[in-house]
């Protein structure tokens, strides 16, 4: 049960896009299109951002946007707010033996 | 309004035992699979353990398994994670997630200090 492997931090100015990465292998992030995000506000609960690789939950922004290629998944922010610096962390399923594996957090500064 | 309100943490010794509860409102408590989730100071969100929403099936991560049962009570809403053998490293704040295939709500924590 291997965490995922995201970036420890990536920043953007106000405005631009971001891209975070998570890669796992083909045990979980390869294979099952059951990756979701997680924004955390230290202090606060974390909030689902995307789900299914790409599915925004109602009332999240369209700026979250979530993609997967192989192994690797991504999750872009674009139009970078304040309000977006956070711990950003991925999540995949892993089947019946790894069940949730999380990636290892990137957090997110806003320049 | 979805509401998870998880209890029962507090300062334990190594080698001791905790029950945490978390209190469900706001959904069908049976109809979904339930999830722990830990983040210990410093460190990122970490995956302890998923029940489903029957309570036949049971999924723990390596670092926990034989050492926390999760458990669930559908008449009363309740989701729980029984510790034994605690260890220093098991010191984190301790999330009671709904599941369905990604953590859709979560509670605001209970914390877990194993600490002589």
């Amino acid at each position: 049960q291997s965490a995922l492997t995201q970036p420890a931090s990536v920043s953007g100015s106000p405005g631009q896009s971001i891209t975070i990465s998570c890669t796992g292998t083909s045990n979980d992030v390869g294979t099952y299109n059951l990756v979701s995000w997680y924004q955390h506000h230290p202090g606060t609960a974390p909030k689902l951002i995307i789900y299914g690789v790409s599915k925004r939950p109602s009332g999240v922004s369209n700026r979250f946007s979530g993609s997967k290629s192989g192994n690797t998944a991504s999750l872009t922010i674009s139009g970078l707010q304040a309000d977006d610096e956070a711990d950003y962390y991925c999540c995949s399923y892993g089947g019946t033996s790894a069940f949730n594996v999380f990636g290892t957090g990137t957090t997110v500064t806003i320049l | 309004e979805v509401r998870l309100l998880e209890s029962g943490g507090g300062l334990v010794q190594p080698g001791g035992s905790l029950r945490l509860s978390c209190a469900v409102s706001g959904f069908t408590f049976r109809d979904f699979a339930m999830t722990w989730v830990r983040q210990a100071p410093g460190k990122g969100l970490e995956w302890v353990s998923s029940i489903t929403d029957s309570g036949h099936s049971t999924y723990y991560a390596d670092s926990v398994r034989g050492r926390f049962a999760i458990s669930r009570d559908n008449s009363n809403n309740t989701l729980y994670l029984q510790m034994i053998g605690l260890r220093p490293e098991d010191t984190a704040l301790y999330y009671c997630t709904k599941d369905q295939g990604h953590m859709d709500f979560w509670g605001q924590g209970t914390t877990v200090t194993v600490s002589s």
